[in-house]
């Protein structure tokens, strides 16, 4: 069935550093691609996302590319902040978005 | 607010009781979901509701698991008989479903602690 697969945690980042956080999935069809984002005690708000190949999602400084070819979705930031620090999930949706698939979360925490 | 609203926030029970929480979509979604999180873990996919249709219920973790949306507005979710391994946020969302894909949203979640 489909998955996603994202890179373990925990990341560890000083302020303004380049932040790579990878992810690949496995589907079938044509997936709808997500970044979600999980501050400590709250639910998973919405980052950025993606419907088609080689769409870029962006959103507060993040990105991500819709590569078919490699079947990924990896998320960057040039210069992070103590802010960032949270959790990041990848997640894909298939034809009929009624099932989303979660990878574990990555953690990041950005030291000042 | 008009985001996904959940309550209790947090629940703490004893094993062996029953719980319900309660969900309010965005209220233009005709879509909402329910999701299990463990610690550590990804949010785990449970059941949703198109309107009052329950069209997908088979990864309910067991049959103490049930969610209802009678008026296809707002959601329950009951957990009977409760077991510490049900402890876990247990997560609510909603999207518009007219053509093709629409974006999931989530609420915040209610944290449930079986002692």
């Amino acid at each position: 069935g489909d998955s996603v697969t994202q890179m373990e945690g925990p990341v560890t980042l000083s302020e303004e550093a380049f932040l790579t956080i990878n992810c690949t999935y496995t589907a079938t069809g044509y997936p709808s691609l997500f970044w979600y984002v999980q501050y400590p005690g709250e639910g998973l708000q919405l980052l950025l996302k993606a419907t088609k190949a080689d769409d870029k999602g962006s959103n507060k400084g993040f990105e991500a590319t819709y590569r078919k070819e490699t079947t990924s979705f990896h998320l960057e930031k040039g210069s992070v902040q103590v802010s960032d620090s949270a959790v990041y999930f990848c997640a894909l949706s298939g034809n009929n978005n009624n099932d989303m698939r979660f990878g574990a979360g990555t953690r990041l925490t950005v030291k000042p | 607010d008009t985001g996904v609203s959940q309550n209790p926030r947090h629940k703490i029970t004893k094993r062996g009781q029953n719980v319900t929480f309660r969900c309010d979509p965005i209220s233009e979604h005709n879509r909402l979901y329910w999701y299990r999180q463990t610690l550590g873990q990804g949010p785990e996919f449970l059941t949703y509701f198109q309107n009052e249709a329950q069209l997908e219920k088979s990864r309910l973790l067991s049959d103490r698991f049930s969610a209802e949306r009678p008026k296809g507005s707002f959601s329950t979710l009951e957990i009977q008989r409760t077991e510490q391994g049900d402890s876990a946020m247990y997560l609510c969302a909603s999207s518009s479903h007219d053509r093709g894909r629409n974006t999931i949203y989530f609420g915040e979640g209610s944290w449930l602690t079986v002692v």
